[in-house]
Formats: structure tokens, sequence, C-alpha cells
């Protein structure tokens, strides 16, 4: 089946270094999403890539997809408290529905 | 914008009991999407409407669940009857069109005891 694996499963990091997950497909994508859930919250969309390559920046996130569809990353830079929470990739292969990953749950030590 | 609005935000309730859980899409979505968050299992996608038809029913665990949309305004995700396993939050999430972005509700804590 379609399946989106998304790693590391948790991160820590000081307060002020840089964080970055990564989303792998089995199979090539649509485009890909990234939303970001704090603790005890909802799934909030961040960004949707479509191109083949893109690179999308906001802030202190960039937000890339691969040549080939089939991966993507998000890179947090000087990480701010504010930043905790779980960020999750979201695969669409061409339908209206998401295949999440597995998400990769941020803390921050001040 | 109201955003997607689920209710109840918190249900507690005895195995074997009947659950019902709604959901308010946005205003003009026609896309309708039910969700279960576990610890262990993450986001998993357990039904979705589109245009109030369901389309992929795939995830949903067993015959105990079961989802309804009458209309575009309003759907229901029901369990009968509720076991300790099904203890999760469930979201219901909504999109427009082919723009495939989709709106979370603030999500229903179910407790099954």
């Amino acid at each position: 089946g379609q399946q989106v694996m998304q790693i590391p499963q948790y991160q820590h990091v000081q307060e002020g270094e840089d964080f970055t997950t990564y989303c792998n497909s089995s199979t090539t994508l649509s485009n890909i999403q990234w939303y970001k859930q704090r603790p005890g919250g909802h799934p909030v969309f961040l960004i949707q890539l479509v191109k083949s390559g893109e690179v999308k920046k906001q802030k202190r996130l960039t937000f890339q997809f691969g040549e080939a569809k089939k991966n993507s990353s998000l890179h947090i830079t000087a990480t701010q408290t504010t930043d905790v929470g779980t960020y999750f990739c979201a695969g669409n292969f061409g339908n209206e529905k998401l295949t999440f990953g597995t998400g990769t749950r941020l803390t921050i030590i001040p | 914008d109201a955003g997607v609005i689920q209710s109840p935000r918190h249900e507690v309730t005895e195995m074997g009991q009947e659950v019902t859980l709604r959901c308010k899409p946005i205003s003009g979505h026609n896309s309708l999407f039910w969700y279960r968050q576990t610890m262990m299992r993450g986001l998993e996608l357990l039904i979705y409407f589109n245009n109030n038809v369901p389309i992929d029913d795939s995830g949903m665990p067993e015959d105990r669940f079961s989802a309804k949309m009458p209309n575009a305004s309003f759907s229901t995700l029901k369990i009968q009857p509720s076991e300790p396993r099904d203890s999760a939050v469930y979201f219901c999430a909504s999109s427009f069109g082919g723009s495939n972005i989709q709106y979370f509700g603030a999500g229903t804590r179910l407790s099954v005891l």
C-alpha cells in the first residue's frame, strides 16, 4: 500500500539548535503537505509542496520536496520554545485523501 | 470563520455503550475526513466523504464503527458497542475542492472504561 515514513520519531534539542525531520514515500507523490500539532492540540496546516525539487521558506522553517517527488524534509533553524510540537508530513497520491507520516515530536530544552 | 466544529470535546463512557461523535465542517467545504489518533498507531484515516458520499471507508476498524453524512454541514461517527481499545482522540477535518489542504477540528477525546 501507499505508505509515508517519517524519521526521527522523537527529537530533543537545546533551544537555539537546528532541527530536521525527514519524510519518505514508497511511490511518487502528487504533492506533500506539512502539519504541526501542538501538545493537546490538533494538526494545523503549514505548507504544501507540489513541484519536483521545490523549496519553500517560512521564516525559520525551510521545506524541501525531492527531485523524484518521493521524499521531503522540514528544517527549523535556531529553534525556539514556540516550535515545540509534533510535525507531520502528509502525502497525497492523486486523490482527496492524505497519508500522514508517523510524526516527529520535537521537544526544546531551554 | 468558525472552523471545523466537533462535539463533544471529551467523552467518558463504559464498555458496551454507544458513542456518537459529531462534526460540522467549514461551510463550503465538500470533503470531510474522520481520523483516530493514538500513541501506538499515530493518525489514522477512518473514512472520508466527498459531496456527502462515503468514498473510502477502508480505515474503519470493524463493524462496530459507522459514519454518516446526511447533509453538507453535518457528519457523525458512531461506535456501538464501544470497547476500551477505542479510547483515542478522534479528529474531523474538511477540505475544499482539489486543494487537499485539510482543516482539523479540535478533536473529541474518548475514554472507554
